[in-house]
């Protein structure tokens, strides 16, 4: 069965300091990946996904992720932070042709400091 | 368009109750998939509806159940309540043919208290 992994549980970074948020996954063959962004007490807004062709995929928010095949990862970033992207990030994987069943990773917190 | 809307927001229920949450899938999107939040945790796939039948399922025990309906709005109801099922429930919808994969929308999920 696929496997997210988010080794981060929670990062503190300084507004407009840079942003990556780590994303591995265990699954025989390429997922799509997403990137999740969830507020306090809301539900899931996407900002990104990849399914195939080019490895750097754009998102809302001035977010971008790539994706590296051979280190299985799907990493999250943004070269500027602004206090309003604090917020927990999820990354989550769909086997190919399994219908939306999406298997997400335990989240990544994310402080930023003024 | 309207998009995926749950309810109600939040719930309080007595152990051994059972509990019905609605959601209202994206307009045209004929998929609606259930997932549980566990305070601190990434959400969990309870099971998906495709065009009104059960089209997969998570590593959850009967009493969680569900319904679409030919609006494909859809039900979860989960039966003897246990303490470890409070969570945020959250439902997503899509379209497409079944197996297909496409961007999935949240909604803004229920959350549920069990005392």
């Amino acid at each position: 069965a696929q496997s997210v992994t988010q080794p981060d549980i929670h990062i503190t970074v300084s507004e407009g300091a840079s942003l990556e948020l780590r994303c591995n996954y265990s699954y025989g063959a390429t997922p799509y990946l997403f990137w999740y962004v969830q507020s306090p007490g809301q539900g899931l807004q996407l900002l990104l996904k990849y399914f195939s062709g080019d490895t750097l995929v754009q998102g809302i928010k001035g977010f971008e992720a790539e994706f590296k095949r051979s280190q299985s990862s799907f990493n999250l970033r943004k070269p500027s932070v602004h206090w309003s992207d604090a917020a927990e990030y999820f990354c989550a994987v769909v086997v190919t042709g399994g219908g939306n069943k999406l298997t997400f990773g335990t989240g990544t917190q994310l402080k930023v400091e003024l | 368009e309207t998009g995926v809307t749950q309810s109600p927001t939040h719930l309080i229920k007595t152990r051994g109750q059972q509990v019905t949450l609605r959601c209202s899938s994206q307009s045209g999107h004929n998929t609606v998939s259930w997932y549980q939040q566990a305070l601190g945790q990434g959400p969990q796939f309870i099971f998906q509806y495709y065009r009104e039948e059960e089209n997969g399922r998570g590593n959850f025990p009967p009493r969680f159940s569900g319904l679409q309906f030919p609006n494909y709005s859809s039900e979860l109801n989960v039966n003897a309540l246990e303490l470890d099922d409070s969570a945020l429930y959250l439902c997503a919808s899509s379209q497409g043919r079944k197996g297909t994969d496409t961007e999935a929308f949240f909604g803004q999920g229920t959350r549920l208290t069990v005392v």
